[in-house]
Parts: C-alpha cells; sequence; structure tokens
C-alpha cells in the first residue's frame, strides 16, 4: 500500500520570501510523483511531476520539487512567492502501472503582503 | 486545460434520493475517475475505469456505483445520498503511460445532502 503525508497543513509567509512545503510518502514498489494546485472553488491543476531522470524538476509558476528517493521525499519550493500563490497544495503518487493517484492531505499556503 | 465537463457543478438533494453525477469528456482517454474531497482527507478515489464497461472500485466506494457505456461519459451514482457524502466530487482523466501518466481533473461537483 501507498501513503503519502504532507506535515504542514498550513504554511503561512510573506511575499517575496521562499517557501518550501514537504512530502514525504511511503510505498513498497517505485512511484510516479506529482504536486498539485488548487485555487479556491477551482479544480487542481498540475504544478509538476516526477517520472523518471534528473531529480530536479521545475514546474509552472516558477515552482520545483526535488526527489529524494533515499529519503522518499518530493519537496516542493519556490524561491520568491506572491500572493496569487495562495492557495492549497497537493502532493501524489501513482504506483507503477496503476494509473491511479493517492493524494496527501494537502497544505494551505497562504501568502501575505 | 483538459477538456472535461462535469454536471450538475453545485446541487443539494434530500437524504435517501437518489443523485446521479455526470462526467464528459473530449479526450478521448482511456482512464476515468471519481474523487471526492473533503477537509483534513484530501483526495479519495471512490471508483476508477480503465475502459468502456471496465470499472474497479477505489478506497472509498460504500454507497456509490458507477457506470460507463461511452469512451467520453462516466457516471457516479449514489443509490441512497447521505449526509455523510455531502462532499465535493471531482472527476479525472488520463491517457495513461503513453501521455506522461498524468491524470487531469474537472472543476468540481458540489453536492449537499440535508
Amino acid at each position: 500500500a501507498q501513503s503519502v503525508t504532507q506535515l504542514d497543513s498550513q504554511v503561512p509567509v510573506f511575499e517575496e520570501a521562499p517557501v518550501e512545503l514537504r512530502c514525504n510518502y511511503s510505498s513498497s514498489v517505485s512511484v510516479y510523483l506529482f504536486w498539485y494546485v488548487q485555487y479556491p472553488n477551482q479544480g487542481l491543476q498540475l504544478l509538476l511531476k516526477y517520472l523518471s531522470g534528473s531529480t530536479l524538476v521545475k514546474g509552472i509558476n516558477g515552482f520545483e520539487a526535488e526527489f529524494n528517493k533515499s529519503q522518499t521525499s518530493f519537496h516542493l519550493r519556490k524561491p520568491s512567492v506572491h500572493i496569487s500563490d495562495t492557495a492549497e497544495y497537493f502532493c501524489a503518487v501513482s504506483p507503477y502501472n496503476t494509473d491511479k493517484l493517492i493524494f496527501g492531505t494537502g497544505t494551505r499556503l497562504q501568502v501575505f503582503p | 486545460d483538459a477538456g472535461i465537463t462535469q454536471s450538475p457543478r453545485h446541487k443539494v438533494t434530500e437524504t435517501g434520493t437518489p443523485v446521479t453525477l455526470r462526467c464528459h469528456q473530449t479526450e478521448n482517454h482511456r482512464y476515468m475517475y471519481w474523487y471526492r474531497q473533503d477537509p483534513g482527507h484530501g483526495l479519495r478515489l471512490i471508483h476508477y475505469s480503465y475502459g468502456v464497461k471496465d470499472t474497479d472500485k477505489g478506497e472509498v466506494s460504500d454507497g456509490y456505483s458507477v457506470s460507463r457505456s461511452k469512451t467520453e461519459d462516466f457516471l457516479l451514482t449514489l443509490e441512497s445520498a447521505t449526509s455523510s457524502q455531502t462532499s465535493v466530487y471531482f472527476c479525472a482523466i488520463s491517457g495513461g503511460a503513453g501521455y506522461g501518466n498524468t491524470i487531469y481533473f474537472g472543476e468540481g461537483s458540489w453536492l449537499t445532502v440535508v
């Protein structure tokens, strides 16, 4: 079985500050890794994904994430956040050959002016 | 944006009544999913489909059934709605490995059971 842990339910940060949203996973098989963003009253939008290759993945809106296999982590980072980054962020894993996503419980990023 | 349309977008219904949510896609993707989103739980998979008339249960399937008679449509039915099924329901689609294993989501259907 697989599970995804997002330890921080809320992350407050000031505009232009850096931010890191943490994601750890547990799986007995290899997985693909994803970060999605959800703006209020909207669906989920893919930020970035790791399938293979370079462990540093760049996504939309200036976000990036690094896959660390030994620590089973896939933390999301942005060097300078904007007010418009205020949203909920979900980490998810997809075990190889299953075509299903297992989500963490989400982290609400609140950016203050 | 992925061509996914969910209907209805908002619905209020009474306990014990049947409810059907519809998901329509224009991408001709093989895989379709229904998730529910609840505070503190993230998104949880209800049912999914890997082809016409091929469906399987997710982690929270009790009280729900699905049908897929055409590639483009995936229906989620609550046979007898309960208050615990008040939630936001998201349909999602995927083309599988050939499409980068990415799952795309619809805009959601807000269901309130009173």
